[in-house]
């Protein structure tokens, strides 16, 4: 069962903080490894994507993954109150298009 | 370009009535795929296509039934509604963006509403 683990939150970080949101999942297999955004009652936008280990920088966000750890995490810079969201995980298994594992989120919240 | 359609945006359904939500994408995507989400939860692939005439299961088909007869189009056939199927259903497509190494950015459709009573 390939599975993707998140903290569900709420993780509650002040405006113009740095909010770490982190992801685990249990297929070795998995190549590739996708942040998206969810706002109440929306469909999900791509953030980031990462599928060599190390960093990954765009703009306010980084992506970190460590396969070794199987862990994959992503940093928002100068949090804003509009990055309130729910941020899913998602992995990409075998590398082929069956489809992504999705976690079941972490709800940000960027307190003003 | 519209992306990805789905209707209806809402619908209730009666326990054992059947429809059909509708997908359409105008990329030009090889891949489409249909997932469900329950609240506070991620999403769970039901059914992709990774091109006309080719669909296969995800993780949870059972009570759903799809086909992609063009490209652009890949409806997903509720058949005896349950309440256990009352969720949002996201369609979504995509396309390769690094050959062999996995990554395939999904684009996904607004979302229809689903509520079985």
């Amino acid at each position: 069962q390939k599975e993707v683990e998140q903290n569900s939150g709420p993780l509650s970080v002040p405006e113009g903080a740095i909010a770490s949101l982190n992801c685990t999942y249990s297929d070795r297999g998995s190549q590739s490894f996708f942040w998206y955004r969810q706002y109440s009652g929306k469909s999900p936008e791509l953030i980031m994507f990462i599928y060599s280990n190390g960093d990954k920088e765009d703009g306010r966000f980084t992506a970190q993954l460590n396969k070794a750890s199987q862990y994959v995490s992503l940093l928002i810079r100068d949090s804003q109150p509009s990055d309130s969201a729910t941020y899913l995980c998602a992995a990409n298994s075998g590398g082929g298009a069956d489809g992504l594992t999705f976690g079941k989120g972490t709800h940000l919240i960027i307190q003003p | 370009n519209a992306g990805v359609t789905q209707t209806p945006k809402f619908r209730i359904l009666k326990i054992g009535q059947s429809m059909t939500l509708q997908c359409t994408q105008d990329m030009n995507h090889n891949y489409m795929y249909w997932y469900r989400q329950d609240p506070g939860m991620g999403l769970k692939l039901i059914y992709y296509s990774v091109g006309a005439g080719i669909t296969d299961k995800g993780e949870v088909p059972n009570g759903y039934n799809v086909s992609r007869s063009t490209t652009e189009d890949f409806p997903l056939r509720l058949e005896l509604a349950a309440p256990s199927q009352t969720s949002v259903y996201f369609c979504a497509s995509s396309y390769s963006m690094k050959p062999g190494q996995g990554l395939y950015e999904q684009y996904f459709g607004p979302g229809t509403r689903l509520t079985v009573t």
